[in-house]
């Protein structure tokens, strides 16, 4: 049982560059979500996917976009990436009871 | 609005000493409140969890109380180790399917 895995675990992009971070789990979890955590800010939620087929913004979306592929698959998309997007980014999912499972985190430099 | 508020760090500890860190939450209601814990280059896991006023959650040796009276979820334990270092992050779901994070402790344990 792999519980949530997330792709790259590194990156390094140049500014204006795309990318899109993957992330999968495998617990049958209706709800998926985006963070980013930065020093000393915590984690802000970017984007979150209650079921299937539904996207909502968080707290803090813009210059992101995201996709619900399937109940397993909820994929991050920078579109042109920016120095302030260098952050360390975790997926998560969560029960009906709002226990939430987090992934090992993609550490994202932009230069 | 909807809140959790938990004691700005650093805490620096020596092993063995006696642990508290404090998270209070202002909410309607009384929503279900948790632990997560970070431990360095990882993703937040589940620590521990109340679901409802005088629950008391525990695992690993640390402890909580759900004080309703108070509105607070204070994290304990006897008796640290050097494997306790990490961030721990209070918990309670305020919106629809989203959990609200406070900003994280920093624990660390000197032998």
């Amino acid at each position: 049982n792999a519980g949530v895995t997330q792709t790259p675990k590194f990156q390094v992009l140049k500014t204006g560059q795309s990318m899109t971070l993957q992330c999968a789990q495998d617990m049958n979890h209706n709800s998926m979500y985006w963070y980013r955590q930065d020093p000393g800010m915590g984690l802000r939620l970017i984007y979150y996917s209650a079921s299937e087929g539904t996207t909502d913004k968080g707290e803090v979306p813009n210059g992101y976009n995201v996709s619900r592929l399937n109940k397993r698959e909820f994929s991050l998309r920078l579109e042109s990436a920016a120095p302030s997007q260098t952050s360390v980014y975790f997926c998560a999912s969560s029960t009906r009871s709002w226990e939430q499972y987090f992934g090992p985190g993609t550490r994202l430099t932009v230069t | 609005g909807n809140s959790v508020t938990q004691m700005e760090g650093p805490v620096t500890l020596s092993e063995e000493a006696f642990l508290t860190i404090n998270c209070t939450y202002t909410a309607t209601g009384y929503p279900s409140l948790f632990w997560y814990v970070q431990y360095p280059g990882e993703g937040l896991q589940l620590l521990l969890k109340a679901t409802k006023a005088d629950d008391k959650g525990s695992n690993k040796g640390f402890e909580a109380t759900y004080r309703k009276e108070t509105t607070s979820f204070h994290l304990e334990k006897g008796s640290v180790q050097v494997s306790d270092s990490a961030v721990y992050f209070c918990a309670a779901p305020f919106g629809n399917e989203k959990l609200t994070f406070g900003t994280g402790t920093r624990l660390t344990i000197i032998p």
